[in-house]
């Protein structure tokens, strides 16, 4: 079982509608990220969170550390935010920036 | 755009070439990884280096070999590989090498292994 688990692996939605992703983990963390994958390989940064909620646009992500839980919440989806979607935890403690990842959403948003 | 880039974007190779993938950023940063994605597996660390120095070697083979001459610049030469590295190998940096540092990622160089 990995340590970074994602739901779901795969998900369509039509444009406009609200999306939601969400990460699980079961080691402890200093931090969790979310970032985006687009056909290519290229990988930004979405979110570095280790509390409460962040918002950016039309992108948000909560984080819940008692549960060990992220979601990505994404408002009035847009076939350009088509992409992967990936969740990774810093190790809490850790000496080096040593993320663990999860496998990732796949997020199709259809016209 | 990240600012950081990688090139080849995409190379192909036997299993007796020799090859190097090289990244560079001019952030100014310090810290510079080395990513493989294998299909339908998660990110896998292979190497951080923090100042020029190697920091992490997460348990990867020798015919990886890493190589990082200043804080810009970043390689990974390739020998006798395996059809099983064929992955897409993604280089990052970030300000630092401790927790909760940003990454920024390459577009990645897309490897195949004949």
């Amino acid at each position: 079982k990995n340590e970074v688990e994602q739901s779901p692996q795969n998900l369509t939605a039509q444009e406009g509608e609200f999306i939601t992703i969400n990460c699980s983990y079961s080691v402890g963390i200093s931090a969790l990220h979310w970032l985006q994958q687009h056909p290519g390989g290229g990988i930004v940064s979405l979110f570095m969170l280790s509390s409460g909620k962040k918002k950016h646009g039309r992108l948000i992500a909560t984080i819940n550390i008692q549960e060990k839980h992220s979601s990505l919440h994404i408002t009035a989806s847009h076939p350009r935010d088509s992409a992967v979607y990936i969740c990774a935890v810093v190790l809490d403690g850790g000496a080096t920036n040593k993320l663990i990842f999860g496998t990732g959403t796949l997020l199709a948003v259809q016209p | 755009e990240t600012g950081v880039t990688q090139t080849p974007r995409h190379l192909v190779m036997g299993m007796t070439n020799k090859k190097s993938l090289k990244c560079e950023q001019h952030l100014g940063h310090n810290a510079m990884y080395w990513y493989k994605q294998s299909a339908k597996k998660p990110l896998e660390l292979m190497f951080v280096y923090n100042f020029k120095e190697q920091t992490e070697n997460n348990s990867v083979p020798s015919r990886f070999s890493p190589e990082c001459p200043n804080s810009s610049h970043l390689f990974l030469h390739l020998h006798t590989l395996q059809p099983e590295d064929s992955a897409l190998y993604l280089c990052a940096s970030s300000h630092g090498d401790r927790d909760n540092e940003k990454l920024f990622f390459g577009s990645g160089t897309q490897l195949s292994v004949l």
